[in-house]
Parts: C-alpha cells; structure tokens; sequence
C-alpha cells in the first residue's frame, strides 16, 4: 500500500528565516513517484516539483530545495528566506504505475510566513 | 495555454437537489481525476479516467454520485440527490501520460454548499 505521512500540522515563521517542511513515504514499489504541490489561500493546487525513484538528486529551484533520500523515505521541501507569500498548504503525494498512478497525497503542512 | 477549467467555481443548493460539476481537462491530456476536499477528510481521490474510461471509482462515496467523460475534453460529476455532507471544494485534475511522470494539474476548484 502507498502512505505518505506530513506529520508537521502547522508551522509558524518569521519572514526571511528558513523552513523546512517535512514528508515520509511508504511504497513496495521500486518505481514511483514524488510530488509536492502548493495550496494558497486562494485555493487552487499548485504543481511544484516530481522526483522519480530513480533520481536521488537534490533540486534547487531559487528560495526552494527539494532532499530525496530512499535510504529513510523522505522527500523533504526547504524554503529559504521565506516571504508572506510562501503562507500556504504544501502537499507531498507519491504515485506509482502498479497503482495506475493515482495520487495519495498526504495530510498537509499549513505554513504561515509571519511578517 | 489554458489550465483545466471548471465549472460553476461555486454552488449554493438545497437539500435534495441535482449537482453538476463539470470540468475541461488540459488538450492532449489522456488521464483526468475528479477529487474532493474537506477540512476533516483532506484531498479524496473519486474517480479517474484514462483515455475517457472509468478506471477506479472506488473513491465515490456512494450511489448518489456518478462521473461521465463522453470525451477528451469535457466530464462531469453528477451528485443527486445532494446532502449537506456533500459540502466541499471539488477539484478536476488532468496528467498526460506521454511525459511519463504523470504529474497531474489541477483546476480552481468548484466550492458546494448543499444546506
């Protein structure tokens, strides 16, 4: 059975400081699927990043760093500098082809970017 | 490019009354998923189609709901008769299977309130 697990509920910074939010996975499956996604006030689901099994390979995207290690299971999402309008619900799912692919996403981290 | 669309963004009804939600996938996207969101059960998975096809409906909660694709570019989801338990954001979600990563792109949401 695919799990993913956000077990950070909540968290509260103060602009400019650095965050790190979280995401652990459980999957049989040798080939899958890593997402994180954004959800803003406004509502909509933001696409951000997919890792493949495969691909170890940290990632920086300007503020943004995504760290894949299988060796624990996590898929964890650092915001650097953070701004007012990072504040949002951050998603991590996991996918997989013998699970024709549907998401299972996790509960969700709400992140609140004080200013 | 346009995103997936959906329609109407938000619905007041009454008790008892037909639903429809409808939602435009992204041109050339093969896979389209229908979810729903509340604050107690987060993002649940109803249905996704493949190529136009039903492939899991396990996620409908119950005979009340149903989901149709009679193409590529158009589906809906149907709730009839509608309980105030069906409150929620609804969210379509399409993914192009060519990429092979299968990230999927989400709508804005179509926000119900059956009183």
């Amino acid at each position: 059975a695919q799990k993913v697990t956000q077990a950070q509920t909540e968290i509260s910074v103060v602009e400019k400081e650095d965050v790190t939010l979280d995401c652990v996975y459980e999957t049989r499956d040798t080939t899958y699927y890593l997402f994180w996604y954004k959800q803003p006030p406004s509502g909509e689901l933001v696409f951000l990043i997919r890792r493949n099994s495969f691909d170890e390979q940290n990632e920086i995207s300007g503020r943004y760093s995504w760290n894949f290690q299988k060796s624990t299971s996590s898929f964890n999402f650092t915001i650097t500098a953070s701004q007012v309008v990072d504040s949002a619900v951050y998603f991590c799912a996991l996918s997989a082809p013998n699970t024709g692919n549907q998401f299972y996403f996790g509960t969700g981290t709400s992140l609140t970017v004080i200013p | 490019d346009a995103g997936v669309i959906q329609s109407p963004r938000h619905e007041v009804t009454e008790m008892g009354q037909e639903v429809t939600l409808r939602c435009k996938p992204i041109s050339g996207h093969d896979y389209l998923f229908w979810y729903r969101q509340t604050m107690m059960r987060g993002l649940e998975l109803l249905i996704y189609f493949n190529n136009n096809v039903p492939i899991d409906d396990s996620g409908m909660p119950e005979d009340r709901f149903s989901a149709k694709m009679p193409n590529a570019s158009f589906s809906t989801l149907k709730i009839q008769p509608s309980e105030p338990r069906d409150s929620a954001v609804y969210f379509c979600a399409s993914a192009w299977s060519g990429g092979g990563f299968y990230e999927q792109y989400f709508g804005p949401g179509t926000r119900l309130t059956v009183t």
